[in-house]
């Protein structure tokens, strides 16, 4: 059974740093794209990026280039999403997926991450 | 890198087919096959209902279906039911190498 399983939830304060991970069970983890998905409170989906864990070549909405980075390590099946300096407009749920051609059908249980002082 | 348009609200009686429209450019659903719908029931995941235009994946109900004219992609849902009242996002890949959400649609069963 393909599952991804995330961490969970942080609450931190702004200018720390964070890393949240997602973790790939019952597939071969290199062979499939992972994406990571924000979603603000009470607001809709946003692509943060994707890419190929394999060789970690990551793409980035241009709205989140710069702002986080995108890892993975495939000897444990774990891809990573980090900031190196949190804001309060960090606050949101982030998901997870895994793809193929374009179809995202395998979706982690989501992070929440709280930024507040 | 703006997101796709879809209307904020639809509505309908149980029993009912409502559609839900999908609007990108000739970059995104204009120039893909990789246009794809979610649902998401609060506190929960998105979960996938149609991929690749107009494929259901295994499991998900005959009740959905997804086709694309141009540049506008649209999900259908027929014979609606109560457990259909969620939000709905359609996805396209964009010829800039990532992949964009719309903006999301709230679905009343009345």
């Amino acid at each position: 059974e393909v599952q991804l399983v995330q961490s969970g939830a942080e609450v931190k304060k702004p200018g720390e740093s964070l890393k949240i991970s997602c973790k790939g069970s019952g597939y071969d983890f290199s062979s499939y794209w992972i994406g990571w998905v924000r979603q603000m409170p009470g607001k809709g989906l946003e692509w943060m990026g994707i890419g190929d864990p394999s060789n970690s070549n990551f793409r980035y909405s241009p709205s989140f280039q710069g702002q986080v980075t995108i890892s993975a390590d495939t000897s444990i099946s774990t891809a990573y999403l980090q900031w190196s300096s949190l804001k309060a407009s960090d606050t949101a749920m982030y998901y997870c997926a895994r793809g193929a051609a374009g179809t995202w059908l395998y979706w982690g249980q989501g992070t929440l991450v709280t930024v507040s002082s | 890198q703006s997101a796709l348009t879809q209307p904020a609200s639809v509505s309908g009686s149980p029993g009912q087919s409502i559609t839900i429209s999908c609007t990108g450019t000739s970059s995104d659903i204009g120039h893909s096959n990789y246009v794809s719908w979610f649902q998401q029931h609060p506190g929960k995941a998105p979960r996938l209902i149609i991929c690749d235009v107009s494929s259901r994946p295994s499991g998900v109900s005959t009740r959905f279906s997804g086709s694309k004219s141009g540049n506008t992609a649209s999900l259908t849902i027929s014979g609606l039911q109560a457990e259909d009242e969620a939000d709905y996002y359609c996805n396209s890949y964009r010829s800039s190498g990532i992949h964009v959400f719309g903006t999301g649609t709230k679905v009343t069963v009345l």
